[in-house]
């Protein structure tokens, strides 16, 4: 069956470090992969997409890497503040299925100061 | 400001009375859908729409419906709400499912308990 996995443990990382979260999958053969945020209480914002065909992707202090050899993407945040504590969530959707999309159920980090 | 927002924000029902949970979006989307969100399964789709009037099933429909009359508009209903339809939900919109428009608005959310 079809599954996405993420690291359900929190991660706790020292403030100015890189966080590096997981984000695993089997049974998909994903047109392009999603990470959202998500902070308590409140709907997901989105942060990046990368598609099939892209190794890589950075927005100011974020970066993802898609790898479909090893069905995995990792959201990467560099150089980090306590205010990028919260909920990060990766989505899939499929070839022919842009539709739908398929939510792992999300790593909680904490950075501390 | 560009939205998507949910009404109510919170809701404390009996079994099998019918709800609706409206969902509107002011920024000229045509795609919309629902999520449920519950502690160790994440978000999951129920129902979403491409356009007005073309609805499909996610992954979790039964026990809900939907209606995309209008572009902005997308409500889900509950005709006779279960305990186990207790959970957090979502309503989200993106310009389109095509083309390079695939990121996600997110509306607030609706916590519905059902008892």
């Amino acid at each position: 069956s079809q599954k996405i996995e993420q690291n359900s443990e929190a991660l706790n990382i020292q403030e100015g470090k890189t966080a590096t979260l997981t984000c695993n999958y089997t049974n998909y053969s994903p047109a392009y992969l999603q990470w959202y945020r998500q902070d308590p209480g409140r709907g997901p914002v989105f942060l990046l997409l990368i598609r099939e065909n892209e190794k890589e992707k950075r927005k100011e202090r974020l970066k993802v890497t898609f790898d479909t050899t090893l069905k995995q993407s990792l959201f990467h945040i560099t150089a980090s503040q306590p205010a990028d504590s919260a909920t990060y969530l990766c989505a899939l959707s499929t070839k022919g299925g842009y539709q739908k999309v398929t939510f792992g159920t999300g790593t909680k980090l904490q950075v501390i100061p | 400001e560009a939205q998507v927002t949910q009404n109510p924000r919170y809701l404390i029902t009996v079994t099998g009375k019918k709800l609706t949970v409206t969902c509107s979006q002011n920024m000229n989307h045509e795609y919309m859908s629902w999520y449920r969100q519950d502690p160790g399964l994440g978000l999951r789709q129920i129902y979403y729409s491409m356009n007005v009037e073309v609805t499909d099933k996610g992954d979790v429909p039964e026990g809900y419906k939907v209606s995309r009359k209008e572009k902005r508009n997308f409500p889900l209903i509950l005709e006779s709400p279960s305990p186990n339809q207790t959970s957090l939900y979502f309503c989200a919109s993106s310009l389109s499912r095509t083309g390079n428009s695939y990121e996600q608005y997110f509306g607030p959310g609706t916590r519905l308990t059902v008892t």
